[in-house]
């Protein structure tokens, strides 16, 4: 079965730094990736998705993440953070034509 | 365009009450539907998801129950309510699991 690890449920950094969350993934067959953010209280909302075309996956909001299949990895970045960034993120991989696995989720904070 | 309403946006209900969430999508047909729950420090639960009209399949047991009536209807229930059912509860739709899911804004459940 399909899977994915976000490493750090908590990740703080300064306005202005670099924003870079992992995630590593299993998959038997070759994997179509997402990342989604969650804002307080709100829906979960897409930001990118890996469908086994360009390797570096650009997003919303200046988000990109890099599929790597030699390292299993998706991880998330944005070269310089906003204090709107502050949000949840969660990783997930496709299982199956009909299902999503997510991640834990890993909290962003922003400091001024 | 693709939509997808949910309500109500929170909730609070005594123990041993009833429970009825709704969630409808619109501009598509024959969507996958699902409910899921986030419980505090506890990530994205799947509880329930459907393929088409009367298919339900219950990821986990619980206190809950899910219908589709239409094809864009899906619905949550529960014919008492536990302290434990409290929590955010999100629909989605997708039409291919490779391509992600949309997510409705969720309904915040208290349950006191």
């Amino acid at each position: 079965a399909q899977s994915v690890t976000q490493l750090g449920s908590h990740v703080s950094v300064s306005e202005g730094a670099l924003v870079l969350l992992r995630c590593n993934y299993s998959s038997s067959v070759p994997p179509y990736l997402f990342w989604y953010v969650q804002y307080p209280n709100q829906g979960l909302q897409l930001l990118l998705k890996y469908t086994s075309a360009a390797t570096l996956v650009k997003g919303i909001n200046g988000f990109e993440a890099e599929f790597k299949k030699s390292e299993t990895s998706f991880h998330l970045t944005k070269p310089s953070a906003h204090m709107s960034d502050a949000a949840e993120y969660f990783c997930a991989v496709s299982e199956s034509d009909y299902k999503l696995s997510f991640g834990a989720g890993t909290t962003v904070t922003v400091r001024a | 365009s693709q939509t997808i309403h949910q309500w109500p946006a929170t909730l609070v209900q005594p123990v041993g009450s009833p429970l009825s969430l709704e969630c409808t999508v619109e501009g598509t047909s024959n969507p996958n539907l699902y409910w899921y729950r986030q419980a505090a420090g506890r990530g994205l639960q799947l509880l329930f998801y459907s393929v088409g009209i009367g298919q339900i399949s219950s990821e986990v047991p619980q206190n809950l129950s899910a219908s589709r009536p239409q094809d864009r209807q899906f619905i949550l229930s529960s014919k008492k309510l536990l302290l434990s059912d409290s929590g955010f509860y999100l629909c989605a739709w997708s039409v291919n699991g490779l391509y992600g899911y949309t997510f409705g804004s969720g309904t915040r459940l208290t349950v006191v």
